[in-house]
C-alpha cells in the first residue's frame, strides 16, 4: 500500500523560508520510473503543480517560482523536502506531495492528505 | 508553459444524468492527459491517466478520451458520490500544468 504524509509548519512569516517534508512508504524512489512532486491550492482555488524529482535525481521547478524552490531527496529515509524562499501571504494553501508513475502517463496516482500553510505576521 | 483550459467552470446536473467536462491544451501533449477528482476537505484522486486509461478502483461510468489538444471526461450516469469538482492535468512537460477545475453540483 502506498502511502505519502507531508508535514512541516502550519504558521510562517511573510519573508521567512518554507522547508516542508514528503514522508512516503510502499515505493522506492531507488526504482526506474519513480518520482515525487509538490502541488499546491490556495482556500477556494485550483491545484497549482509546484516541483518534481525523479529516482535518477533529475528536478523539475514551476516556471514561475523556480527561483524560490528546492526539492531533494533522502532515498535512506523515504522522504523528499521541499523548500520554499521569501514566503507571502499568497503562498497560503494546502501543499500537497504526490506520486509520479512514468509508467502510468506520468501522473499522480498517489497524494498525500496535504498540510495546510498559513502566511502571516 | 502549456496551458490548460477547461470548461465549463461549473455545472449543474441531477443523478443519473450523462456529463461531459473538456480540457484544451495550448500545444500537444500527445496521449499525457488525466483527469482528477477534488472533494472539499480532501486530496485530488486520479480518475483517468494518459487520456483514457481508467486507473484501478474507479467505477466504470468515467471515461476519458482524446489526443493531441483535445480531452474530455464523461461521467455516463451521474451518482450522488460524484458531485464534487474535477480537474484536467498535462503531464506531457514539465510543468505539469492543471486546469482551473470544474465544479460539478447538484441541481
Amino acid at each position: 500500500q502506498v502511502t505519502l504524509r507531508e508535514s512541516g509548519p502550519a504558521l510562517v512569516k511573510p519573508t521567512q523560508t518554507l522547508t516542508l517534508t514528503c514522508t512516503f512508504s510502499g515505493f522506492s524512489l531507488n526504482t526506474s520510473g519513480m518520482c515525487v512532486s509538490w502541488i499546491r491550492q490556495p482556500p477556494g482555488k485550483a491545484l497549482e503543480w509546484l516541483a518534481r524529482i525523479d529516482w535518477d535525481d533529475d528536478k523539475y521547478y514551476s516556471t514561475s517560482l523556480m527561483t524560490r524552490l528546492t526539492i531533494s531527496k533522502d532515498t535512506s529515509k523515504n522522504q523528499v523536502v521541499l523548500t520554499m524562499t521569501n514566503m507571502d501571504p499568497v503562498d497560503t494553501g494546502t501543499y500537497y506531495c504526490a506520486r509520479i508513475r512514468a509508467a502510468a502517463g506520468a501522473s499522480s496516482d498517489s497524494w498525500g492528505q496535504g498540510t495546510l500553510v498559513t502566511v502571516s505576521s | 508553459d502549456i496551458q490548460m483550459t477547461q470548461s465549463p467552470s461549473s455545472l449543474s446536473a441531477s443523478v443519473g444524468d450523462r456529463v461531459t467536462i473538456t480540457c484544451r491544451a495550448s500545444q500537444s501533449v500527445t496521449s499525457y492527459s488525466n483527469w482528477y477528482q477534488q472533494k472539499p476537505g480532501k486530496a485530488p484522486k486520479l480518475l483517468i491517466y494518459a487520456a483514457s486509461s481508467l486507473q484501478s478502483g474507479v467505477p466504470s461510468r468515467f471515461s476519458g478520451s482524446g489526443s493531441g489538444t483535445d480531452f474530455t471526461l464523461t461521467i455516463s450516469s451521474l451518482q450522488p458520490e460524484d458531485f464534487a469538482t474535477y480537474y484536467c492535468q498535462q503531464s506531457y512537460s514539465p510543468p505539469y500544468t492543471f486546469g482551473q477545475g470544474t465544479k460539478l453540483e447538484i441541481k
